[in-house]
């Protein structure tokens, strides 16, 4: 089941920064918390992922707070092909399933 | 690399019949594939997870008998859903896991739009 809370939406202007946070307040000490993102009728797209840092790739940059009950995903400058519903997820390293929650869908407006 | 293929993107069928999903790992072995079903405007929901060479594992509330998942290859699962009805019709998405790594190891096939008329 999922365990995260994320705002059913959000709009951001293009080339702003989009900030999409997520609660996850009962997080294990040994989950991860993962961002995957899907655009209209297709699979849904890896992000990023962290445990306990703040992480940054070329995509996006999670930070994720020191007591790890919530983080937020940030893509520093929105583009209209970000346009997507975002979901949070917590998982084990280790654990198999992934399993989605009801996400955040971004809307980025010209 | 990592790439997922799934197949047909989408298909139309008339109810009662069964329709077959492929869905391919193209440049790697997958042991595990996952199955999930998404409603219009509904997030994803895990079905089943499909193992090599073992029945699949079904979550709870999903049809075994009418969801058929076929795992006998590494690099080939396929749902098949059988008698398949107006509220069937959805976006089926495959997943699979690759490799040792746990983190970037999941990677999503583009989904299959299931009609049933």
């Amino acid at each position: 089941d999922a365990k995260t809370t994320q705002p059913p939406s959000m709009d951001c202007a293009e080339g702003r920064a989009a900030n999409l946070p997520c609660n996850h307040s009962t997080i294990s000490g040994n989950e991860y918390v993962y961002w995957y993102r899907q655009i209209h009728s297709q699979g849904p797209q890896y992000i990023i992922h962290g445990l306990k840092n703040n992480e940054t790739n070329e995509m996006a940059s999670l930070i994720i707070t020191e007591d790890r009950k919530s983080s937020t995903l940030i893509l520093p400058h929105a583009t209209l092909r970000d346009t997507a519903v975002y979901y949070c997820i917590v998982r084990v390293a280790t654990g198999n399933q992934f399993y989605f929650g009801t996400g955040t869908s971004l809307t980025v407006i010209p | 690399g990592a790439v997922v293929s799934q197949h047909p993107s989408w298909v139309i069928c008339k109810s009662g019949t069964s329709v077959k999903i492929e869905c391919r790992s193209l440049d790697f072995q997958a042991t595990t594939m996952f199955w999930y079903r998404q409603f219009p405007k509904q997030s994803l929901m895990l079905m089943a997870t499909s193992n090599e060479g073992s029945k699949a594992t079904y979550e709870q509330g999903v049809e075994k008998d009418k969801f058929l998942i076929n795992h006998a290859s590494l690099t080939l699962s396929t749902l098949t859903v059988t008698s398949a009805h107006p509220e069937d019709s959805s976006f089926y998405i495959c997943s699979a896991r690759f490799g040792r790594t746990v983190h970037y190891g999941y990677t999503f096939g583009s989904g299959t739009r299931l009609t049933v008329v």
